[in-house]
């Protein structure tokens, strides 16, 4: 089925502990994105990616980094986890940026003790 | 700064029609999206203005107003499984996405 995947869907973590999320699309879309949901507030952006190969700073970048080694894959990094970034993450795809319809994955949901 | 305003929590009847509010203060404008996200799921998308009007979809119609910073979903015939929240976001003058809150549309039979 195509779509994007998250692993893990769910992790809790020690405070200080590095953490990777994964995401994976087989749709070729160029744009990547990765937003954190938290209760009360609207998605945002943390990293972004118009091409494999390029990453840009989303409105909440601090404390985490990207990488895009190929169309598919996306993975968001946490060096050192602190419990702010208890969080749902969400990663994102789009075929025409953020014109374009994003279709999502099914989130992570991080806690960090 | 930038900002999207919509209300937190919406109730309607099952069969009703209900209309979700969005205004917007943004640096530019590229668009305004409508995405529907149940709870514990993904957001999945709705609708896209870029032009002043009505956009009509099936059950869902969405109107924006460019000169007035406002959008509206309306939702037709409601289910029970429109249960959902919804996310208002527009795209800025630098072609990113600022998302509101969201509205949480409970309907009661």
């Amino acid at each position: 089925i195509a779509g994007i995947t998250q692993a893990p869907t769910s992790q809790i973590l020690a405070a200080g502990r590095r953490m990777t999320l994964r995401c994976t699309q087989d749709m070729r879309h160029n744009a990547m994105y990765w937003y954190r949901q938290d209760l009360g507030l609207g998605l945002r952006l943390i990293h972004y990616s118009n091409t494999a190969g390029t990453t840009g700073k989303g409105e909440v970048p601090d404390g985490y980094s990207v990488s895009r080694a190929n169309t598919d894959d996306f993975p968001l990094t946490l060096a050192s986890a602190v419990p702010s970034q208890t969080s749902v993450y969400f990663c994102a795809s789009s075929p025409a940026g953020v014109t374009g319809e994003l279709f999502f994955g099914e989130g992570s949901r991080l806690t960090v003790l | 700064g930038q900002n999207i305003d919509q209300p937190t929590e919406m109730t309607a009847t099952e069969g009703a029609i209900v209309q979700i509010n969005c205004t917007y203060q943004t640096s530019g404008f590229n668009g305004l999206f409508w995405y529907q996200q149940h709870a514990g799921e993904a957001p999945t998308f709705l609708s896209y203005n870029v032009l002043d009007g009505l956009e009509e979809k099936g059950r869902f119609s969405s109107f924006l107003s460019r000169s007035k910073g406002y959008s509206y979903l309306l939702l037709k015939e409601l289910q029970m499984k429109d249960s959902a929240s919804y996310l208002c976001a527009v795209a800025d003058s630098n072609y990113q996405l600022i998302w509101g809150a969201g509205t949480k549309l409970i309907i009661k039979p």
